[in-house]
């Protein structure tokens, strides 16, 4: 399974802007990066994902570097409610990985007021 | 659109029982994921069915069964419980699976073996 490597936790400060790094060495050109985040006593839900260009949406922006091998997610405003773990995670190509989502540990982002 | 539901939110069950769990996607969804969330292991894929068929299995012993309805509700099984089994169980659900597609997760079913 493709693997990707996150901090165990990251903090910041209320309304500043938060970066949380994954480094995905062994992707492969097919291999889509997603994002997810859990809040607590919640399921995961998707924040962003992207290939090769910079994606933005409402929630967030994808960073990825020219070699693909790691990737960074921008929160531009943390607010007490982006407190969660947040998931790096390889979407694989291919009859054998639909519908697969294969989770790592996660960064847990705590947001300090 | 209504989301993702799940039920029962809750159940306690004994070892060697078994147990059905069930999941209504978002309509319109046809692929539905299930997978186990534990303190040790993380997330986990249990599998994943479309149209009926299921295309995708994790690591899972025998005891860890689903099912999917022409309608895409999905239920999924686990037979002679073990303590090992308490977990929250998640189902998700996209419109075909494919590595573009956003999964959408339910709340939930938190089972608890005594």
């Amino acid at each position: 399974d493709a693997k990707t490597t996150q901090p165990n936790s990251m903090e910041s400060n209320e309304e500043e802007p938060v970066h949380l790094p994954c480094n995905h060495s062994t992707i492969s050109g097919t291999d889509y990066i997603h994002w997810y985040r859990q809040l607590p006593s919640q399921g995961p839900e998707y924040v962003i994902h992207g290939l090769t260009s910079n994606v933005n949406n409402r929630m967030a922006s994808l960073a990825i570097a020219e070699d693909r091998k790691s990737s960074t997610l921008i929160l531009h405003r943390a607010t007490l409610r982006d407190a969660a773990v947040y998931y790096c995670i390889l979407r694989l190509t291919g009859s054998s990985n639909t519908g697969k989502l294969i989770f790592g540990q996660g960064t847990t982002l705590q947001v300090k007021p | 659109k209504a989301g993702v539901t799940q039920t029962p939110r809750y159940l306690i069950k004994t070892r060697g029982q078994q147990v059905t769990l069930s999941c209504s996607p978002i309509s319109g969804h046809r692929s539905v994921s299930w997978y186990q969330q534990t303190p040790g292991q993380g997330l986990q894929f249990l599998f994943e069915y479309f149209s009926e068929t299921q295309r995708n299995k994790g690591n899972f012993p025998g005891r860890f069964s689903g099912r999917q309805f022409s309608n895409s509700r999905s239920e999924m099984n686990v037979s002679t419980l073990e303590l090992g089994d308490s977990a929250l169980y998640l189902c998700a659900s996209s419109g075909s699976g494919a590595s573009t597609d956003t999964q959408y997760f339910g709340p939930g079913t938190r089972l608890t073996v005594l």
